[in-house]
Protein backbone atom coordinates (compact mmCIF):
# COMPACT_ATOMS: atom_id res chain seq x y z
CA UNK A 1 0.00 0.00 0.00
CA UNK A 2 1.44 3.29 -0.90
CA UNK A 3 1.90 5.42 2.72
CA UNK A 4 3.89 8.28 3.76
CA UNK A 5 5.77 7.99 6.91
CA UNK A 6 6.15 11.37 9.20
CA UNK A 7 8.08 9.86 12.04
CA UNK A 8 8.29 12.57 14.16
CA UNK A 9 4.96 13.54 16.16
CA UNK A 10 6.51 16.73 17.53
CA UNK A 11 9.88 18.64 16.80
CA UNK A 12 10.80 21.29 18.96
CA UNK A 13 14.02 23.06 17.97
CA UNK A 14 15.84 26.96 20.26
CA UNK A 15 15.10 29.72 17.66
CA UNK A 16 17.82 30.29 15.54
CA UNK A 17 18.72 26.58 15.07
CA UNK A 18 18.87 24.62 12.49
CA UNK A 19 15.47 22.63 11.72
CA UNK A 20 14.61 19.33 9.82
CA UNK A 21 11.13 17.95 9.64
CA UNK A 22 11.52 14.12 8.25
CA UNK A 23 9.38 12.59 5.68
CA UNK A 24 9.82 9.01 3.87
CA UNK A 25 7.31 7.59 1.43
CA UNK A 26 6.65 3.90 -0.44
CA UNK A 27 4.89 4.69 -3.21
CA UNK A 28 5.15 2.99 -6.49
CA UNK A 29 6.92 4.35 -9.16
CA UNK A 30 8.75 8.14 -9.17
CA UNK A 31 6.03 10.40 -7.34
CA UNK A 32 6.10 14.12 -6.82
CA UNK A 33 6.91 15.19 -3.69
CA UNK A 34 4.72 18.21 -1.78
CA UNK A 35 5.35 19.93 1.72
CA UNK A 36 2.33 21.48 3.25
CA UNK A 37 2.33 23.86 6.13
CA UNK A 38 -0.95 24.75 8.62
CA UNK A 39 -0.38 27.56 11.08
CA UNK A 40 -3.33 27.43 13.67
CA UNK A 41 -6.64 28.16 12.45
CA UNK A 42 -5.82 28.17 8.95
CA UNK A 43 -5.43 25.98 6.09
CA UNK A 44 -3.11 23.81 4.68
CA UNK A 45 -0.59 26.27 2.45
CA UNK A 46 1.80 25.39 -0.06
CA UNK A 47 5.83 25.08 1.05
CA UNK A 48 7.25 23.77 -2.11
CA UNK A 49 7.37 20.46 -3.78
CA UNK A 50 9.67 18.27 -5.68
CA UNK A 51 8.98 17.42 -9.48
CA UNK A 52 12.66 16.90 -11.19
CA UNK A 53 16.15 18.07 -11.25
CA UNK A 54 18.09 19.37 -8.55
CA UNK A 55 17.65 17.19 -5.51
CA UNK A 56 17.53 20.20 -3.11
CA UNK A 57 14.28 22.67 -3.56
CA UNK A 58 14.06 25.67 -2.27
CA UNK A 59 10.08 26.91 -1.09
CA UNK A 60 8.62 29.71 0.67
CA UNK A 61 9.70 31.48 4.16
CA UNK A 62 13.29 30.22 3.34
CA UNK A 63 12.62 26.23 3.93
CA UNK A 64 14.20 23.85 1.37
CA UNK A 65 13.69 19.92 0.65
CA UNK A 66 15.91 17.53 -0.16
CA UNK A 67 15.00 14.74 -2.08
CA UNK A 68 16.74 10.98 -1.51
CA UNK A 69 16.16 9.05 -4.03
CA UNK A 70 17.55 5.63 -2.13
CA UNK A 71 16.41 6.58 1.01
CA UNK A 72 13.04 7.58 -0.52
CA UNK A 73 13.07 10.34 1.51
CA UNK A 74 12.44 14.17 1.10
CA UNK A 75 12.90 15.54 4.86
CA UNK A 76 12.12 19.33 4.92
CA UNK A 77 14.69 21.77 6.52
CA UNK A 78 15.39 25.30 7.43
CA UNK A 79 18.77 27.26 8.26
CA UNK A 80 17.62 28.90 10.64
CA UNK A 81 14.34 28.38 12.70
CA UNK A 82 12.08 31.61 13.90
CA UNK A 83 9.01 31.39 16.29
CA UNK A 84 6.57 32.11 14.11
CA UNK A 85 7.59 29.06 12.23
CA UNK A 86 5.89 27.03 14.53
CA UNK A 87 2.97 25.08 12.85
CA UNK A 88 1.72 21.78 11.63
CA UNK A 89 3.98 20.24 8.71
CA UNK A 90 2.55 17.82 6.06
CA UNK A 91 4.20 15.92 4.01
CA UNK A 92 2.38 14.74 0.82
CA UNK A 93 3.02 12.60 -2.50
CA UNK A 94 1.32 12.40 -5.83
CA UNK A 95 1.55 10.18 -8.44
CA UNK A 96 3.58 11.33 -11.62
CA UNK A 97 1.01 9.89 -13.88
CA UNK A 98 -2.05 12.00 -15.22
CA UNK A 99 -4.50 9.65 -15.30
CA UNK A 100 -7.91 11.29 -14.82
CA UNK A 101 -8.37 9.00 -11.81
CA UNK A 102 -5.14 9.69 -10.14
CA UNK A 103 -4.53 13.33 -9.00
CA UNK A 104 -4.97 12.65 -5.72
CA UNK A 105 -2.14 13.15 -2.95
CA UNK A 106 -1.10 10.96 -0.14
CA UNK A 107 -0.71 12.25 2.73
CA UNK A 108 1.86 11.90 6.04
CA UNK A 109 0.16 12.53 9.64
CA UNK A 110 1.57 15.79 10.22
CA UNK A 111 4.59 17.07 12.50
CA UNK A 112 4.24 19.35 15.37
CA UNK A 113 7.25 22.00 14.54
CA UNK A 114 7.43 23.93 18.00
CA UNK A 115 10.32 26.89 18.05
CA UNK A 116 11.19 28.04 20.99
CA UNK A 117 12.46 31.74 21.88
CA UNK B 1 -8.09 37.59 -5.43
CA UNK B 2 -10.26 35.26 -2.72
CA UNK B 3 -9.05 31.58 -1.69
CA UNK B 4 -10.61 29.32 -1.19
CA UNK B 5 -13.49 29.58 1.81
CA UNK B 6 -15.46 26.67 3.27
CA UNK B 7 -18.90 26.90 5.22
CA UNK B 8 -19.11 26.35 8.05
CA UNK B 9 -16.18 26.58 10.10
CA UNK B 10 -17.74 24.75 12.69
CA UNK B 11 -20.49 22.32 13.06
CA UNK B 12 -21.95 20.31 15.87
CA UNK B 13 -24.70 18.02 15.15
CA UNK B 14 -26.53 14.52 16.77
CA UNK B 15 -26.01 11.25 15.16
CA UNK B 16 -28.50 10.72 12.22
CA UNK B 17 -28.76 14.42 11.31
CA UNK B 18 -28.19 15.74 8.65
CA UNK B 19 -25.23 17.92 7.58
CA UNK B 20 -23.75 19.92 4.75
CA UNK B 21 -20.55 21.56 3.68
CA UNK B 22 -19.97 23.94 1.12
CA UNK B 23 -16.72 24.97 -0.89
CA UNK B 24 -15.89 27.91 -3.22
CA UNK B 25 -13.19 27.18 -4.95
CA UNK B 26 -10.94 30.11 -6.26
CA UNK B 27 -12.35 31.38 -9.09
CA UNK B 28 -11.02 30.02 -12.64
CA UNK B 29 -10.04 26.84 -10.78
CA UNK B 30 -11.53 23.90 -12.61
CA UNK B 31 -10.58 21.04 -10.18
CA UNK B 32 -12.08 20.91 -7.04
CA UNK B 33 -10.87 17.88 -4.47
CA UNK B 34 -12.31 17.20 -0.66
CA UNK B 35 -9.89 16.05 2.13
CA UNK B 36 -11.18 14.52 5.49
CA UNK B 37 -8.70 14.42 8.45
CA UNK B 38 -9.96 12.16 11.38
CA UNK B 39 -8.59 13.04 14.93
CA UNK B 40 -4.89 11.30 15.00
CA UNK B 41 -5.14 10.34 11.43
CA UNK B 42 -3.89 10.98 8.13
CA UNK B 43 -5.51 13.78 5.52
CA UNK B 44 -7.59 11.06 3.48
CA UNK B 45 -8.76 12.06 0.01
CA UNK B 46 -12.46 11.94 -0.67
CA UNK B 47 -12.81 12.88 -4.24
CA UNK B 48 -11.99 15.13 -7.03
CA UNK B 49 -14.18 17.03 -9.29
CA UNK B 50 -12.81 18.71 -12.73
CA UNK B 51 -15.69 21.04 -13.37
CA UNK B 52 -19.10 19.61 -12.33
CA UNK B 53 -18.03 16.35 -13.20
CA UNK B 54 -16.77 13.88 -10.72
CA UNK B 55 -12.86 12.40 -11.66
CA UNK B 56 -12.22 10.27 -9.10
CA UNK B 57 -14.55 9.46 -5.94
CA UNK B 58 -12.78 6.31 -4.65
CA UNK B 59 -12.27 7.83 -1.44
CA UNK B 60 -15.90 8.56 -0.27
CA UNK B 61 -16.81 6.41 2.71
CA UNK B 62 -19.98 5.68 1.71
CA UNK B 63 -23.47 6.07 0.11
CA UNK B 64 -24.03 8.17 3.52
CA UNK B 65 -22.02 11.02 1.52
CA UNK B 66 -22.91 12.92 -1.57
CA UNK B 67 -20.94 15.32 -3.26
CA UNK B 68 -21.79 18.10 -5.60
CA UNK B 69 -20.35 20.46 -7.88
CA UNK B 70 -22.97 21.66 -9.97
CA UNK B 71 -22.32 24.31 -12.67
CA UNK B 72 -18.52 23.68 -12.04
CA UNK B 73 -18.87 26.14 -10.00
CA UNK B 74 -18.94 25.63 -5.74
CA UNK B 75 -19.34 22.29 -4.22
CA UNK B 76 -21.53 20.80 -1.50
CA UNK B 77 -20.85 17.61 0.73
CA UNK B 78 -23.84 16.29 2.45
CA UNK B 79 -23.32 13.67 5.19
CA UNK B 80 -26.49 12.28 5.58
CA UNK B 81 -27.38 10.47 8.37
CA UNK B 82 -24.02 11.09 10.34
CA UNK B 83 -22.25 9.02 12.45
CA UNK B 84 -19.61 9.15 15.18
CA UNK B 85 -16.80 8.47 12.75
CA UNK B 86 -17.82 11.44 10.59
CA UNK B 87 -16.75 13.59 13.16
CA UNK B 88 -13.35 15.58 11.94
CA UNK B 89 -12.14 18.45 9.78
CA UNK B 90 -13.00 18.69 6.29
CA UNK B 91 -10.99 20.29 4.00
CA UNK B 92 -11.50 21.53 0.37
CA UNK B 93 -8.99 22.40 -2.38
CA UNK B 94 -8.62 23.80 -5.55
CA UNK B 95 -6.20 24.40 -8.11
CA UNK B 96 -5.88 24.72 -12.21
CA UNK B 97 -4.69 22.62 -14.98
CA UNK B 98 -4.42 19.04 -15.91
CA UNK B 99 -1.04 18.03 -14.21
CA UNK B 100 -0.58 16.35 -11.06
CA UNK B 101 2.64 19.02 -10.40
CA UNK B 102 0.39 21.77 -9.52
CA UNK B 103 -0.13 22.73 -6.04
CA UNK B 104 -3.49 22.74 -4.09
CA UNK B 105 -4.94 26.01 -2.20
CA UNK B 106 -7.03 25.13 0.61
CA UNK B 107 -9.55 26.60 2.55
CA UNK B 108 -9.61 27.04 6.08
CA UNK B 109 -11.72 23.07 6.84
CA UNK B 110 -14.93 22.81 8.22
CA UNK B 111 -14.73 20.92 11.54
CA UNK B 112 -17.16 18.61 11.67
CA UNK B 113 -18.39 17.11 15.09
CA UNK B 114 -21.07 14.64 15.64
CA UNK B 115 -22.47 13.06 19.29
Amino acid sequence: AQSVAQPEDQVNVAEGNPLTVKCTYSVSGNPYLFWYVQYPNRGLQFLLKYITGDNLVKGSYGFEAEFNKSQTSFHLKKPSALVSDSALYFCAVRDRVNAGNNRKLIWGLGTSLAVNP
Amino acid sequence: EAGVTQFPSHSVIEKGQTVTLRCDPISGHDNLYWYRRVMGKEIKFLLHFVKESKQDESGMPNNRFLAERTGGTYSTLKVQPAELEDSGVYFCASSQGRLNTGELFFGEGSRLTVL
